[in-house]
């Protein structure tokens, strides 16, 4: 089976810009939730979404926005990139009832210049 | 969010156990003790979680101490893959509102096995 597929892999953009990326679940799961990841850090929360509603939110400005689709795949927005916005985005997924493992793409490496 | 305290680091011999210890001294009632692991150029995996008794796994054991204050991730027979970084997580079993579905990761522990 198909684990959890993100894309692009990777993204150079320069401030100021906008950036979009796309996640995909593993079959059958409709929880999807986004992380930021900064070198050397651990993963931070960013959102939650579940049956297309937002069900958890991260400290993290209005410049960072996510939607749900019909089929729970998901796009993160950013605008108005910062250079501090360049990290390892993570998407997850969980099954609809289980939230005791979530599973995790390989992410999208941004980099803002 | 409850806090976890982990080494930032740790080395081990490959066919060796490894023990990986976390203390979370302000633990709930109701948190749920998680550990993933990162490989390099990955996203992170789940491992391994429990509430109050010791857990087994195909891939570690979890010991969680009788105050439930701390625990250790065990890896019986460490090998090279098991290169990673390890993170130790509390989840409240009854997470809800904006904390619904939210994994608050650490520093972790980077472990390092050798051949």
């Amino acid at each position: 089976d198909a684990g959890v597929t993100q894309s692009p892999t990777h993204l150079i953009k320069t401030r100021g810009q906008h950036v979009t990326l796309r996640c995909s679940p593993i079959s059958g799961h409709k929880s999807v939730s986004w992380y930021q990841q900064v070198l050397g850090q651990g993963p931070q929360f960013i959102f939650q979404y579940y049956e297309k509603e937002e069900r958890g939110r991260g400290n993290f400005p209005d410049r960072f926005s996510a939607r749900q689709f019909p089929n729970y795949s998901s796009e993160l927005n950013v605008n108005a990139l910062l250079l501090g916005d360049s990290a390892l985005y993570l998407c997850a997924s969980s099954p609809v009832t289980y939230y005791n493992e979530q599973f995790f793409g390989p992410g999208t490496r941004l980099t803002v210049l | 969010d409850a806090k976890t305290t982990q080494p930032n680091s740790m080395e081990s011999n490959e066919e060796e156990p490894v023990h990986l210890p976390c203390n979370h001294s302000t633990i709930s009632g109701t948190d749920y003790i998680h550990w993933y692991r990162q490989l390099p150029s990955q996203g992170p995996e789940y491992v391994i979680h429990g509430l109050t008794s010791n857990v087994n796994n195909r891939m570690a054991s979890l010991a969680i101490a009788e105050d439930r204050k701390s625990s250790t991730l065990i890896l019986h027979r460490a090998t090279l893959r098991d290169a990673a970084v390890y993170y130790c997580i509390l989840r409240d079993v009854y997470a809800g509102g904006t904390s619904y579905g939210k994994l608050t990761f650490g520093q972790g522990t980077i472990l390092t096995v050798h051949p």
